[in-house]
């Protein structure tokens, strides 16, 4: 069964440096979320992309966040510089279709620790 | 925008027993929920959803109930088993936003 890929599992970095994050979405969905799940709390969608355009990054903070998915395929979330609340788990999931209330399938995570 | 409130937080059953979690949403022109359980360390995975022209659904142990009038809905999770343990999170999509809002989760125990 295709699965949502994310790399790295894990990442340790200290405050003003940049992290990087990677998602392979599952072959030929065309949806792709990035969300921040903080622990204790349901995940919060911080960027959604349809192919390779974003349709709602309303909850991304611009300042120190980016986000890319160029070719529509496989997309890179950014943070420069980290600060230490930006600590959380990083989730990326799929979906076929999201105009019809697609089902999203999440990835392992990457589970961000800022010192 | 959409505001999901799940209850309780946390909810622990003795093995056997059944299990509801319950959520409200804010929106009307919410039209599809989904259930998701994650394991400690794990990705969330769905287990089961409904969409607003269904009042209810059924797969084995699991069930979902959906009030549209209340705007709330509900996980049952009959005969529970310890592999149950899990944080449970509903979420609710507005049709045209094309995104999900989060419940903020229930830690589900099952005590054997």
């Amino acid at each position: 069964e295709a699965e949502v890929a994310q790399s790295p599992r894990y990442k340790i970095t200290e405050k003003s440096q940049a992290v990087a994050f990677w998602c392979d979405p599952i072959s030929g969905h065309a949806t792709l979320y990035w969300y921040r799940q903080i622990l204790g709390q349901g995940p919060e969608l911080l960027v959604q992309f349809q192919d390779e355009s974003v349709v709602d990054d309303s909850q991304l903070p611009k300042d120190r966040f980016s986000a890319e998915r160029l070719k529509g395929v496989d997309s890179t979330l950014k943070i420069q510089p980290a600060e230490l609340g930006d600590s959380a788990m990083y989730l990326c999931a799929s979906s076929l279709a999201a105009d019809y209330g697609g089902t999203q399938y999440f990835g392992p995570g990457t589970r961000l620790l800022v010192l | 925008g959409e505001n999901v409130e799940q209850h309780p937080s946390t909810l622990s059953v003795q093995e056997g027993d059944s299990a509801v979690i319950k959520c409200t949403y804010s929106d009307s022109a919410s039209n599809y929920f989904p259930w998701y359980k994650q394991e400690l360390g794990k990705r969330p995975q769905l287990i089961i959803d409904i969409r607003s022209n269904v009042g209810e659904k059924k797969d084995q142990r699991i069930a979902v109930t959906l009030n549209k009038t209340a705007k709330h809905f509900s996980l049952h999770i009959t005969e529970t088993q310890p592999e149950d343990s899990a944080v449970y999170f509903c979420a609710a999509m507005i049709q045209g936003a094309q995104k999900l809002v989060f419940g903020q989760g229930t830690r589900l125990t099952i005590n054997p």
